[in-house]
């Protein structure tokens, strides 16, 4: 199946600092991708939606001045979280669409854990 | 807006066991995933079900959608302790081809040698 990788893995930061957090597809183009967030045995929770070229789209009661979301070219999307409060800290997953599958399957990347201290 | 439920919340079984999750929506379903998913790692893709009635099969894991498209159950035949990891099921929240997935709350399945 496609690839997403993310970076970096894990990331500790100090509350008031900013984190940025890639995402990438890697043997294909996604024109889409989502992020997401996981908190402790809870499931995922959709953030926003990352469109090339465009204006993230954002979920309701997410921050889009917290979360800066930048989709710059067609295999690269970041995730900036802005003045980080310890309750941000949380796993972020992203996702992408595989456009040259047949039924559009999502895949994901590995998750980068955010620990703000 | 639609929810997916999963059961059982957790399941703890004995290698060699067979198991079975369910996943149910409060709508219907346009497109429906199964993932497993390790404490704290990603997605793995495992199965996309989108017509009524499908089955589909990948070594010891078979996913099922029924004819209404509002039910998908996963079953596990023989289970081993590969198989433990957390399983969620997804579901397009519309009709399209890139629309965002929305998840139910998660299995937690253990395997015991």
């Amino acid at each position: 199946g496609a690839v997403v990788s993310q970076h970096p893995s894990r990331v500790i930061c100090k509350s008031g600092t900013s984190v940025k957090i890639e995402c990438r597809s890697l043997d294909f183009q996604a024109t889409t991708m989502f992020w997401y967030r996981q908190f402790p045995k809870q499931s995922l929770m959709l953030m926003a939606t990352s469109n090339e070229g465009s204006k993230a789209t954002y979920e309701q009661g997410v921050e889009k001045d917290k979360f800066l979301i930048n989709h710059a070219s067609l295999t690269l999307s970041t995730l900036t979280v802005t003045s980080a409060h310890p309750e941000d800290s949380s796993f972020y997953i992203c996702s992408a669409r595989d456009p040259t599958s047949d039924h559009y399957e999502q895949y994901f990347g590995p998750g980068t854990r955010l620990t703000v201290t | 807006s639609q929810e997916l439920e999963q059961s059982p919340q957790s399941l703890i079984v004995q290698e060699g066991k067979n198991l079975t999750i369910n996943c149910t929506s409060s709508k219907t379903l346009y497109g429906l995933y199964w993932y497993k998913q390790k404490y704290g790692e990603g997605l793995i893709f495992l199965m996309m079900l989108q017509k009524g009635g499908e089955e589909k099969s990948h070594e010891k894991i078979t996913a099922k959608l029924d004819e209404k498209k509002q039910q998908s159950s996963l079953h596990i035949t023989a289970s081993q302790p590969s198989h433990a990891g957390i399983y969620l099921c997804g579901a397009d929240k519309g009709s399209g081809g890139y629309n965002k997935l929305i998840f139910g709350a998660g299995t937690r399945l253990a395997v015991h040698p």
